[in-house]
């Protein structure tokens, strides 16, 4: 079935490391994107891509970073600059602003 | 980026309608109106969306204003599965893939 995966569903890091949170569609869409949620918050962009080999940041990109070298996957690494990285992180996909846009089931990362 | 102003809760009992309203005054006119809900834990899901003319599909029912400066999203017949934040998002139709910014969204909640 087509759809966006996200993995791992939950993730335990120790402060100071780097991760990488992993994203992957296989519908085609050109366009994939990196929430982060806080709990009782809403939803705040870090970084959307529009197209292979090139992104933008959102509102929150600082101690964030993403690659899109395949269309099919947009991973999101979390680094050690990023002061308050325990967040639930949701990454979506769509075609244009005139479709629907997917979103996958989000990674819980909690850095201990 | 045309901002949207959604209530911050609202109630409703089960198997009544609901009108989930979403003012955004300084929509422009490539902006479509789209609905997502999130359920707790999980990705928001895609509702409707629509441009200029009321929508209707198998989950709800999308009224715009004639001016487009407000919406409302209309579940017919409201059940305890429907319970969740609603956000009201406007995304450009640009021919490639738009920001898609959230609010905070209306928490629903359906009572028996």
């Amino acid at each position: 079935d087509g759809g966006i995966t996200q993995s791992p569903k939950y993730l335990f890091r120790k402060e100071g490391q780097n991760v990488t949170l992993s994203c992957e569609q296989n519908l085609n869409h050109d366009a994939m994107y990196w929430y982060r949620q806080d709990p009782g918050q809403g939803l705040r962009l870090i970084y959307y891509s529009q197209i292979v080999n090139d992104f933008q940041k959102g509102d929150i990109a600082e101690g964030y970073s993403v690659s899109r070298e395949k269309k099919e996957s947009f991973p999101l690494t979390v680094t050690s600059a990023q002061k308050n990285p325990t967040a639930f992180y949701l990454c979506a996909s769509s075609i244009d602003g005139g479709s629907e846009a997917f979103f996958g089931q989000g990674t819980r990362l909690t850095v201990v | 980026d045309a901002k949207t102003t959604q209530p911050n809760s609202m109630e409703s009992n089960e198997e009544e309608p609901v009108h989930l309203p979403c003012n955004h005054s300084t929509i422009s006119g490539t902006d479509y109106i789209h609905w997502y809900r999130q359920l707790p834990s999980q990705g928001p899901e895609y509702v409707i969306h629509g441009l200029t003319s009321n929508v209707n599909n198998r989950m709800a029912s999308l009224a715009i204003a004639e001016d487009r400066k407000s919406s409302t999203l209309i579940l017919h017949r409201a059940t305890l599965r429907d319970a969740a934040v609603y956000y009201c998002i406007l995304r450009k139709n640009t021919g490639t893939a738009s920001k898609l910014t959230f609010g905070t969204g209306t928490r629903l909640q359906v009572t028996l």
